[in-house]
């Protein structure tokens, strides 16, 4: 069984910049999250897809998008870049909505300068 | 208020002994309580799943509900200094699709 993969595992950006980061879901599961943990905090929901549409969405500006393909992996968008995105993005994959357990990716470190 | 809301610490505790966390939360719809565990550096750890009144063991793990309360619990036997890390309390929103967490409460296992 294949666990949910994350890409880059690190990335610098510039203020401003636009980033896409990459995720590949756990065998099985047709649900992803995305969340950003601050350094200090607990993750923070940004939004959820199920079968290719936003699901849900957290507390966070427009300029955070997303998408799901059909085989369920998912990106996820950041536009005009802050120095307060500055966070680690985790992606999550469950077999379902609601209540269903969700696992975790390694994460990708986005750091903007 | 806080959703999630847990003891930053550090929890400091001799190896071997038993390390207790806790949780509250403030939703009470919520249906579904996680523990996650969190090493520096690394992403989130799904160690433990509970959904109804009670107690739910795995292994040395021990999960405690009580929703009259609003309280959760992580109980660690024969804690090893392995278990040293940050563990994240994560309670499913009313919404159903997100989970909140709280900050987290680290803890420190001294050989």
């Amino acid at each position: 069984e294949t666990g949910v993969t994350q890409s880059p595992t690190h990335l610098i950006k510039t203020r401003g910049q636009q980033v896409t980061l990459r995720c590949s879901s756990q065998s099985g599961h047709n649900t992803v999250s995305w969340y950003q943990q601050a350094l200090g905090q607990g993750p923070q929901f940004i939004f959820q897809y199920y079968r290719e549409e936003e699901n849900g969405r957290g507390n966070f500006p427009p300029r955070f998008s997303g998408l799901q393909f059909p085989n369920y992996s998912s990106e996820l968008n950041v536009n005009a870049l802050e120095l307060d995105d500055s966070a680690l993005y985790l992606c999550a994959s469950s077999s379902g909505t609601g209540l269903y357990e969700q696992y975790f990716g390694p994460g990708t470190r986005l750091t903007v300068t | 208020q806080k959703e999630v809301e847990q003891n930053s610490g550090p929890l400091s505790v001799p190896e071997g002994a038993i390390a207790s966390l806790n949780c509250t939360y403030s939703d009470r719809g919520s249906q579904s309580f996680f523990w996650y565990r969190q090493y520096s550096g690394k992403s989130p750890e799904l160690i433990m799943s509970i959904y109804s009144n009670g107690d739910q063991e795995d292994g040395r793990f021990t999960a405690q509900l009580n929703k009259a309360s609003q309280y959760v619990s992580l109980l660690i036997r024969d804690s090893q200094p392995s278990d040293s890390a940050t563990y994240l309390c994560a309670v499913n929103a009313n919404s159903g699709y997100a989970l909140n967490f709280g900050k987290g409460t680290s803890l420190l296992v001294t050989p």
